[in-house]
């Protein structure tokens, strides 16, 4: 079954440094992959999505990569802000489903001062 | 962007009750909604498709009995969590897409049910 692995463990990183989340998907070869971020008690909110014919993508301070021979993502926020603390999740379509999306668990980033 | 409202936020209900939660697509018309549940620090689960105009599409181990969900207009999906139990406690999430396949997903902002 089609299963998405992000880093369950928190990243702590210094403010204006260059947070770099992972997130790795196995049996399932998607068109596509999006990242949301997600507040607490809040629903997410759409960040990037990157084709699986684009290498890389960027919007403003993000930018993800996708790898489709390593089956892996990579999510980066340079000069982060306290303001991008938050968890941020992958989410890649239902093999076969119409805008049905499978989420990973998320990464918590928290960026210090 | 495109507005999702859900609507109630939070909702506490005694065991045995009903609850309905509702999801409106503010700004544009959606032929199918999605709804989520998601346990506390865990990954958002998906429950069911709901679909205008025709029965809801339900995953693997979601009793359809249970959340039944109904898609009576282009803008209104909802959610009834029947005879609700403390376990049925979540927080529920809707989700909907403007029609074109490959594009963004645009969430309502959640509903915190708490059985008692």
């Amino acid at each position: 079954s089609q299963k998405i692995e992000q880093n369950s463990e928190a990243l702590n990183i210094q403010e204006g440094k260059t947070a770099t989340l992972t997130c790795n998907y196995t049996n399932y070869s998607p068109a596509y992959l999006q990242w949301y971020r997600q507040d607490p008690g809040r629903g997410p909110v759409f960040l990037l999505l990157i084709r699986e014919n684009e290498k890389e993508k960027r919007k403003e301070r993000l930018k993800v990569t996708f790898d489709t021979t390593l089956k892996q993502s990579l999510f980066h926020i340079t000069a982060s802000q306290p303001a991008d603390s938050a968890t941020y999740l992958c989410a890649l379509p239902f093999s076969g489903g119409y805008n049905k999306l499978i989420f990973g668990a998320g990464t918590r980033l928290a960026v210090h001062p | 962007g495109a507005v999702v409202s859900q609507h109630p936020s939070r909702v506490i209900c005694k065991s045995g009750t009903s609850v309905k939660i509702e999801c409106r697509s503010l700004d544009f018309q959606a032929t199918t909604m999605f709804w989520y549940r998601q346990f506390p620090k865990k990954s958002l689960m998906l429950m069911a498709t709901s679909n205008e105009g025709s029965k809801a599409t339900y995953e693997q181990g979601v009793e359809k009995d249970k959340f039944l969900i109904n898609h009576a207009s282009l803008t209104l999906s909802t959610l009834t969590v029947t005879s609700a139990h403390p376990e049925d406690s979540s927080f529920y999430i809707c989700s909907a897409s403007r029609g074109h396949a490959n594009t963004e997903a645009f969430f309502g902002q959640g509903t915190r049910l708490t059985v008692v």
